[in-house]
């Protein structure tokens, strides 16, 4: 069955700290991965997504993410962290085949960014 | 265009009673999908429709209908609400291949 694991629940870094955030997933075949960032109150925003090709892709707000087959991850990385990107990060593959056409997400992990 | 818009944005029901969530979409997608959100378990997805006139279950269908009016309605029906659907519910479109999913604000549900 298609899953995702975000094993890091609460994260804090200090502004301008890099920041790494963990994703693992488990699907059977291509996976299409994404990231998507919640704001409080709102809804989801995608920061970027994997498809195919290149496996380091680029994302909106400087975030960009790798994709390890080996590994089966998916991180997504910023070089500085800027105050205002303290949210809810929400990694999720794409389930794709027949009639099927499904989203699934991980837990989340929550970022605070120290000043 | 206003993309996806869900109503209500905010409602307490009794337990027992009954309500629709509906959701409406401009972005000419098939494929539309139920979450909900709760602390520490992420978005778990309650039904989706791949397509106008199909509706499949996801992870929690328990407790929930779905109809699929036509290619840009989707509603959740609770029939007889409890405490444990106590939740923020999202509708999300498109999400197919080659494309990501596109979010409404949620309604923020309060079963007491």
């Amino acid at each position: 069955a298609q899953s995702v694991t975000q094993p890091d629940i609460h994260i804090t870094v200090s502004e301008g700290a890099s920041l790494e955030l963990r994703c693992n997933y488990s699907y059977g075949a291509t996976p299409y991965l994404f990231w998507y960032v919640q704001s409080p109150g709102q809804g989801l925003q995608l920061l970027l997504k994997y498809f195919s090709g290149d496996t380091l892709v680029q994302g909106i707000k400087g975030f960009e993410a790798e994709f390890k087959r080996s590994q089966s991850s998916f991180n997504l990385r910023k070089p500085s962290v800027h105050w205002s990107d303290a949210a809810e990060y929400f990694c999720a593959v794409g389930a794709y085949g027949g009639a099927t056409n499904k989203l699934i997400f991980g837990t989340g992990t929550l970022l605070a960014v120290q000043p | 265009n206003a993309g996806v818009t869900q109503t209500p944005k905010f409602q307490v029901l009794k337990t027992g009673q009954s309500m629709t969530l509906q959701c409406a979409q401009d972005m000419n997608h098939n494929s539309m999908y139920w979450y909900r959100q709760d602390p520490g378990m992420g978005l778990r997805l309650i039904y989706y429709s791949a397509s106008e006139g199909t509706t499949d279950k996801g992870e929690v269908p328990n407790g929930y209908n779905v109809s699929r009016l036509n290619k840009r309605e989707f509603s959740l029906r609770l029939e007889s609400a409890a405490p444990s659907q106590t939740s923020v519910y999202f509708c999300a479109v498109g999400g197919g291949p080659v494309t990501e999913a596109f979010f409404g604000q949620g309604t923020r549900l309060t079963v007491v």
